[in-house]
This record gives C-alpha cells, sequence and structure tokens, in this order.
C-alpha cells in the first residue's frame, strides 16, 4: 500500500533563509512524488513532480525537492524563503506500476515565514 | 477554460438529509477525482473516473456516497443521509490520462452536517 510521511506538522523559517520541508513515502515500485501547495480559502495547486531522472526537480516559486531513493525520500526546498510562502504544503505519491493513477497526500505542513 | 469548477462552495445540511455536489473538470481532462479534506489532514481519495467510468473506490465510500460521471463530462457526488462525521471538504480534481501528471483541484465544497 502507498502512504506518505510528513514528520513535521510546522516549519518555521525566516524570511530570506532556506526552507526545507520534509517527505518520506512508501510505495511498490517506482513512485511519482508530487508536491502540492494549499494557501487559505484556496484549492490545492501543483508546485512539482518527480518521475523519472534527475533526482532534483524545480518547479513553481522558486521551488525545488530533491529525490533519494535508498532514504524513500521527497523533501521540499526553497535556497530563500519569502513571506509569502506561508501556506500548507502537501508531499504526495502514486506508484508507477498501477493504472490506477489514484494519488496518497501526506497529512500536511505548515510553513511559517516570519518577516 | 476557467479550471475546475465545484458547485456549491458550501453546503449546510440537517443530519439525515441527502446532499449532491458537482463537479465541472477541466474539459480536456479524461480523468476526474474526488478526495474529502478534513481540519488538518490531507486529501482522502474516494474514487476515480476515467471518462464516465468509475474504476476505483476507496473503501471510505460507505453505501451512502454515490458518485457519477454520466456522459464523461461533469461529475456529482451524493451522500444520502448524511451523518456528522461527513462533515468535510470535499475536493474534486482532473488530470490527463498520462500517469506522471499531477492534478487540478477545484475550490472544494465545504459541508456542515448539523
Amino acid at each position: 500500500a502507498q502512504s506518505v510521511a510528513q514528520p513535521e506538522d510546522q516549519v518555521n523559517v525566516a524570511e530570506g533563509n532556506p526552507l526545507t520541508v520534509k517527505c518520506t513515502y512508501s510505495v511498490s515500485g517506482n513512485p511519482y512524488l508530487f508536491w502540492y501547495v494549499q494557501y487559505p480559502n484556496r484549492g490545492l495547486q501543483f508546485l512539482l513532480k518527480y518521475i523519472t531522472g534527475d533526482n532534483l526537480v524545480k518547479g513553481s516559486y522558486g521551488f525545488e525537492a530533491e529525490f533519494n531513493k535508498s532514504q524513500t525520500s521527497f523533501h521540499l526546498k526553497k535556497p530563500s524563503a519569502l513571506v509569502s510562502d506561508s501556506a500548507l504544503y502537501f508531499c504526495a505519491v502514486r506508484a508507477s506500476n498501477t493504472g490506477g493513477f489514484k494519488t496518497i497526500f501526506g497529512a500536511g505542513t505548515r510553513l511559517f515565514v516570519k518577516a | 477554460d476557467t479550471g475546475v469548477s465545484q458547485d456549491p462552495r458550501h453546503k449546510i445540511t440537517k443530519r439525515g438529509q441527502n446532499v449532491t455536489f458537482r463537479c465541472d473538470p477541466i474539459s480536456e481532462h479524461n480523468r476526474l477525482y474526488w478526495y474529502r479534506q478534513t481540519l488538518g489532514q490531507g486529501p482522502e481519495f474516494l474514487t476515480y473516473f476515467q471518462n464516465e467510468a468509475q474504476l476505483e473506490k476507496s473503501r471510505l465510500l460507505s453505501d451512502r456516497f454515490s458518485a457519477e460521471r454520466p456522459k464523461g463530462s461533469f461529475s456529482t457526488l451524493e451522500i444520502q443521509r448524511t451523518e456528522q462525521g461527513d462533515s468535510a471538504m470535499y475536493l474534486c480534481a482532473s488530470s490527463l490520462d498520462q500517469g506522471w501528471e499531477g492534478y487540478t483541484f477545484g475550490s472544494g465544497t465545504r459541508l456542515t452536517v448539523v
């Protein structure tokens, strides 16, 4: 069965500092991995995805994520945080070897960027 | 195309009543998904469609829940005999057929059962 763990309920960083939001996953076979962001009173927005190839993937708003197969992790990163990055971030996984395309989401990590 | 639309945005209903939600996906997206999100949790998978075919249902989807996508375009999610535990945000998403595509989510329908 697929699962996603986001070990931190909240991450606090100062504006301008680098940020990391952690995610580990469990899936049979090779994973497709995703990050989504949810701003208050808004729907989830797709940020980036890992399918295959380069372990470092780049996405929207300057975010990137690093895939580590041995650690089954897919941490979200940004070199310099903005106050406007404050939101709820969800990691998600989908098994690539099934036809179902069902995506499983983590519980979310709230990012708070302080000015 | 204005993205994924969900209607209504909010629904307050009395326990025991039936409710129906509608989702209009992006027109060229063949796949449509329903998720449920409660406060402090990530979205939980409910069901998904490829065109008009419902291909997978979660065990979370009890007999009181039914979803349809009759012409492969819009979809409806009906909850019969609502219970207070059904109170949640119901999210609809759509995607292209390729398995590696991210989803486009609607803004959701917030259901409150009183």
